[in-house]
């Protein structure tokens, strides 16, 4: 079955950076366009970045562009999100996600916490 | 950008009643809407694309309907494993945005 296994969170002050990793198998993962989607502490979800099946179009929210970077690495089968500059506000659970439109299904989550 | 509005925020219902939820797009997003459920400690699961096509695996009493500006997540009979969080998700225009959430709580 397809499964979707998120790492890489942890806490980080403000200014520094993370990178997210999201192993994903049970499916064809070249095949597929992937997202990553955060959820800050008791709120609701905000998109974050997508990138297509090859890599070759990406897209960000406007409150990460510039900042995050979105990847992939066929030879491993893992996503990854490339986090700089991180913000008190950044602080979520982020979630990789498989899907072009709408995300279907989503990883467990790893927990992002920016503090000083 | 997009603004997904959701109603109510929390919906008390008992078990077995069926359960009303509305989605409302600030511009048409056509039928370009998914549904998801979300459970404490748990990733949210898609529950129905296209505005009214269910999931894999996603049981029959879950319907959605609606287009343009205005959709609905009719729940028939609600079971105890049916209250959570409920999210709707437009994926007409970039960025993707979500609803604010509607909670389905036990009455």
């Amino acid at each position: 079955q397809v499964q979707l296994v998120e790492s890489g969170g942890g806490v980080v002050q403000p200014g520094r950076s993370l990178r997210l990793s999201c192993a994903a198998s049970g499916f064809t993962f070249s095949r597929n366009d992937m997202h990553w989607v955060r959820q800050a502490p008791g709120k609701g979800l905000e998109w974050v970045a997508i990138i297509s099946y090859d890599g070759s179009d990406k897209n960000y929210a406007d409150s990460v562009k510039g900042r995050f970077t979105i990847s992939r690495d066929h030879s491993k089968n893992t996503l990854f999100l490339q986090m700089n500059s991180l913000r008190v506000e950044d602080t979520a659970v982020y979630y990789c996600a498989k899907g072009g439109n709408w995300f279907d299904p989503w990883g467990q989550g790893t927990l992002v916490t920016v503090s000083s | 950008e997009i603004v997904m509005t959701q109603s109510p925020a929390t919906l008390s219902v008992s078990p077995g009643e069926r359960a009303t939820l509305s989605c409302r797009a600030s511009q048409s997003v056509s039928s370009n809407l998914a549904w998801y459920q979300q459970k404490p400690g748990q990733a949210p699961r898609l529950l129905i694309y296209g505005a009214s096509t269910r999931a894999t695996a996603i049981p029959a009493r879950f319907s959605g309907s609606g287009s343009g500006t205005e959709f609905t997540l009719t729940i028939s009979s609600l079971q105890s494993e049916d209250f959570a969080v409920y999210y709707c998700q437009q994926y007409t225009n970039w960025p993707l945005t979500f609803g604010g959430g509607t909670k389905v709580e036990i009455k």
